[in-house]
């Protein structure tokens, strides 16, 4: 059964400062990663997707990288903003059907103004 | 706009009630299911469908049931609601295609508490 932890649970940086988050996943069968922004009280918005075949994606001050081999994925924000806030989660895609989406609990940012 | 739709966005009902929460989208695709979000557990599956007249459980189906009459509307059903239901419900859905899966669109979810 894929589990998937993100590290750390919880992170507060002063504004300007450019940061990771992190995704480790246990089995490297699947087929794509893709990293979600929450924020409180809100659904989950899709901010980045990287198949199992590439390496990273980029998306403006965002940019997610993955090996699988390592069962890893890193999702880096640069210069951190205030409206950067929010809960960030990873989840793998190991297959439809049950498999589904195997979410971490999530990395809670703090950005300080 | 284009994506998934959720409704109620809020819901109090009283132990033992029943329900059923909506969700619709207007992309055509294939797969969607169902998840809640508690607290410490993050998001967990209830009950998915790879298409019209297909469905099957997740991981905590136990107390729901679930219809894919269309592509487009997969309700997911209390039968006689609990506390332990108190949670909130996403909606997803996702398309598999010839260059492989294109991701998750997410609703905006249902916050439900049982009384």
């Amino acid at each position: 059964k894929q589990e998937v932890t993100q590290i750390p649970a919880a992170l507060s940086v002063p504004e300007g400062e450019n940061l990771v988050l992190n995704c480790s996943f246990t089995d490297s069968a699947i087929y794509n990663l893709q990293w979600f922004r929450q924020d409180p009280g809100k659904g989950l918005t899709s901010l980045l997707l990287i198949q199992s075949s590439q390496r990273e994606q980029t998306s403006g001050r965002l940019n997610a990288s993955l090996d699988k081999s390592s069962g890893r994925s890193t999702l880096y924000i640069a210069a951190s903003q205030p409206g950067d806030s929010a809960t960030y989660l990873c989840a793998a895609h190991s297959g439809g059907g049950a498999d589904g989406l195997t979410f971490g609990k999530g990395t809670h940012l703090i950005i300080q103004p | 706009n284009a994506g998934v739709t959720q409704t109620p966005k809020f819901q109090v009902l009283k132990t033992g009630q029943s329900m059923t929460l909506q969700c619709a989208q207007d992309m055509n695709h294939e797969y969607m299911s169902w998840y809640r979000q508690d607290p410490g557990m993050g998001l967990r599956l209830i009950h998915y469908s790879v298409g019209a007249g297909i469905t099957d459980q997740g991981e905590v189906p136990n107390g729901y049931n679930v219809s894919r009459s269309t592509t487009e509307d997969f309700p997911l059903r209390l039968l006689s609601a609990a506390p332990s239901q108190t949670s909130v419900y996403f909606c997803a859905s996702s398309y598999t295609g010839a260059m492989g899966n294109y991701g998750y669109t997410f609703g905006s979810g249902t916050r439900l508490t049982v009384v």
